[in-house]
């Protein structure tokens, strides 16, 4: 059964700075990855979708990677700002069109 | 273009009581899921309809919990009897297509439980 975790479990950092979270999933055997962003009393919203034969995609300033033999992902914030204070949760989608989550990331960005 | 709509978007019961959530996912979509997100915790698939056939129902609590998809359209989660530990928020996706991992899902806003 695939396994998705995620570390640090919570991030506090000041505004402008760049950050990286981490995600890690045990079966490389996935269809894609994704990073969905959720704020307090919302749902999520998806982020980035990387195809399992794609290395990386980017939008604004963020920028997600996929090493699929490693099974890592990770998500880089480009000069962070408060309002990008919320949990993040990658998700891989393996055989059978399963969709599993990680734990997320709670990140505040601190003015 | 509308989203996923969920009600009621919170709840509150007495163990041993029963709840029914509702979701109408956006028009046109022929896959939909419900997920169970327990505080701190990243959500858990309970099942998934593609049209109004169930695909996955592995991870739902078959005792308690029951779901189904009319005309392929909107959904219902029923939980019958609610236990303490069923307090959590369930979200609603639902997908475009039926097959494969090509498209991302779109999440309703959630309905939080609360068990007491």
């Amino acid at each position: 059964k695939q396994e998705v975790t995620q570390i640090p479990a919570a991030l506090s950092v000041p505004e402008g700075e760049n950050l990286v979270l981490n995600c890690s999933f045990t079966d490389s055997a996935i269809y894609n990855l994704q990073w969905f962003r959720q704020d307090p009393g919302k749902g999520l919203t998806s982020l980035l979708l990387i195809q399992s034969s794609q290395r990386e995609q980017t939008s604004g300033r963020l920028n997600a990677s996929l090493d699929k033999s490693s099974g890592r992902s990770t998500l880089y914030i480009a000069a962070s700002q408060p309002g990008d204070s919320a949990t993040y949760l990658c998700a891989v989608t393996s055989g059978g069109n399963q969709f599993y989550f990680g734990t997320g990331t709670s990140l505040t960005v601190i003015p | 273009e509308a989203g996923v709509a969920q009600s009621p978007r919170y709840k509150i019961i007495e163990k041993r009581q029963s709840v029914a959530f509702w979701c109408n996912p956006i028009s046109g979509h022929a896959t939909l899921y419900w997920y169970q997100q327990i505080l701190g915790q990243g959500p858990k698939l309970l099942i998934q309809f593609q049209n109004n056939g169930v695909v996955d129902d592995s991870q739902l609590p078959k005792d308690r919990f029951s779901a189904e998809r009319l005309k392929g359209v909107d959904s219902t989660l029923k939980i019958q009897p609610a236990k303490l530990e069923d307090s959590a928020v369930y979200l609603c996706a639902s997908r475009l297509g039926t097959s494969g991992g090509q498209e991302t899902q779109y999440f309703g806003p959630g309905t939080r439980l609360l068990v007491l």
